[in-house]
């Protein structure tokens, strides 16, 4: 089974700042992980994703996060904030129901830039 | 370049009605999925379809109902609305093989059930 854990639900940085948006997964296989952004009144959208290889992986937008199985983490950074960044970011990790792979997600982080 | 397309975009209902939700992809998903997404709990899935003729039940299906009607189109129906059911709901595709390959999704439906 996969679960994905987001701390904090709510996340304020002041543009400039640095974005750090952590998310800590459980998975009984190997891992397929995602970010995924959510503007106000839209769907979701692929920022990044890790699968194999390289364990760091650069995303759109200047995202970036970094696999680290030891750890269980794929926390999501930015070196800085930029306003049009203030969105959702939900993590999220594959999975498979026997039949179709599946997407567990994470409750999500709110994004807030400030002046 | 629509992608997956969702209709209606909002929706207002009274206790007891009905209504599908329809969705379409254009990018020859074999897999489709449904999804409600609530304040704190991200998004949990309702029904999803593996390829064409399929579908079988996610995580909260109860109060709905799926068909696959084509390779392309995928509806999420309600026959008796609850206020429970008030959410916004999501259509996603992808394809089956290849575990890198992300979901794309819909812009999603707003649904208020009074």
């Amino acid at each position: 089974a996969q679960s994905v854990t987001q701390l904090g639900s709510h996340v304020s940085v002041s543009e400039g700042a640095l974005v750090l948006l952590r998310c800590n997964y459980s998975s009984s296989v190997p891992p397929y992980l995602f970010w995924y952004v959510q503007y106000p009144n839209q769907g979701l959208q692929l920022l990044l994703k890790y699968t194999t290889g390289a364990t760091l992986v650069k995303g759109i937008n200047g995202f970036e996060a970094e696999f680290k199985k030891s750890e269980t983490s794929f926390h999501l950074t930015k070196p800085s904030a930029h306003m049009s960044d203030a969105a959702e970011y939900f993590c999220a990790v594959r999975g498979y129901t026997g039949t179709a792979s599946k997407l567990t997600f994470g409750t999500g982080t709110r994004l807030q830039v400030t002046l | 370049n629509a992608g997956v397309t969702q209709t209606p975009k909002f929706q207002v209902l009274k206790t007891g009605q009905s209504m599908t939700l329809q969705c379409a992809q254009d990018m020859n998903h074999n897999s489709m999925y449904w999804y409600r997404q609530d304040p704190g709990m991200g998004l949990r899935l309702i029904y999803y379809s593996a390829s064409e003729g399929t579908t079988d039940k996610g995580e909260v299906p109860n109060g709905y109902n799926v068909s696959r009607l084509n390779k392309r189109e995928f509806s999420l129906r309600l026959e008796s609305a609850a206020p429970s059911q008030t959410s916004v709901y999501f259509c996603a595709s992808t394809y089956t093989q290849g575990w890198d390959q992300p979901q794309h999704f819909g812009d999603g439906t707003r649904l208020s059930i009074l």
